[in-house]
């Protein structure tokens, strides 16, 4: 059974940082593309990054949005996604999902329970 | 970034309906490499982590059950429910996949009359 159980989230002040972590369990880690996404309370989703497989050399892509202040990665050996935060707004308060992609695409085929953060004073 | 638009915002059904959820995006999603539609749709009920119900843009995930259709190409596509259930109530999103940043429609809600 396919598992993704998110961590890490909590309040944080504006300008601070936290990094989520997500346990991947129940397939092979390596094989698959993992995202971020986040939804704000209320809100749509909104799709963050992707760090692809060891196929595709566990490239990464951004959105605009984060790039430069957050950072994907993945530990193969622990199957452990990662989420770095930096610089963080109050607009970057939201649930925290990870999510797997199909095979080889970033259609979220699993996604975690989420995490919340919230960026406040 | 490829905008997503869907319509209507929130519709009201009864059980046993059929409707027709719609979703257009500001660019084309079909690639010509394979001809599919780099297009997908989540159902999100309270509470609860999105869902993914259809991929390709007529391609349901394993597990959905068969009343729900995707359709469309290119720029425009539709989620259609035919004899909605109680437990169908819940926000769907359309997400568009074929260029990054990928980017989610604002949902449709499914409520009951």
């Amino acid at each position: 059974e396919v598992k993704l159980l998110e961590s890490g989230g909590g309040l944080v002040q504006p300008g601070g940082s936290l990094r989520l972590s997500c346990a991947a369990s129940g397939f092979t880690f390596t094989d698959f593309y993992m995202s971020w996404i986040r939804q704000p309370p209320g809100k749509a989703p909104e799709w963050l990054d992707v760090i692809r497989n060891k196929a595709n050399g566990f490239t990464t892509e951004y959105n605009p949005s984060v790039k430069g202040r957050f950072t994907i990665s993945r530990d193969n050996t622990q199957n452990i996604l990662y989420l770095q935060m930096n610089t963080l707004r109050t607009e970057d308060t939201a649930i925290y999902y990870c999510a797997r992609g199909l095979p080889g695409y970033s259609v979220s085929d699993y996604w975690g329970q989420g995490v919340m953060v919230t960026v406040s004073s | 970034d490829i905008v997503m638009t869907q319509s209507p915002s929130s519709l009201a059904v009864s059980a046993g309906e059929t409707v027709t959820l719609n979703c257009k995006s500001s660019q084309n999603l079909l690639y010509s490499g394979n001809q599919k539609n780099y297009l997908a749709w989540y159902q999100q009920k309270p509470g609860q982590s999105p869902k993914l119900l259809i991929y390709w843009a007529s391609t349901r995930q394993s597990g959905v059950p068969d009343r729900f259709i995707g359709s469309g190409s290119g720029t425009d596509f539709t989620l259609t429910i035919t004899t909605v259930q109680a437990e169908d109530l819940a926000i769907y999103y359309c997400q568009q996949y074929y260029d990054t940043p990928f980017t989610f429609g604002s949902g449709t809600k499914l409520e009951m009359k």
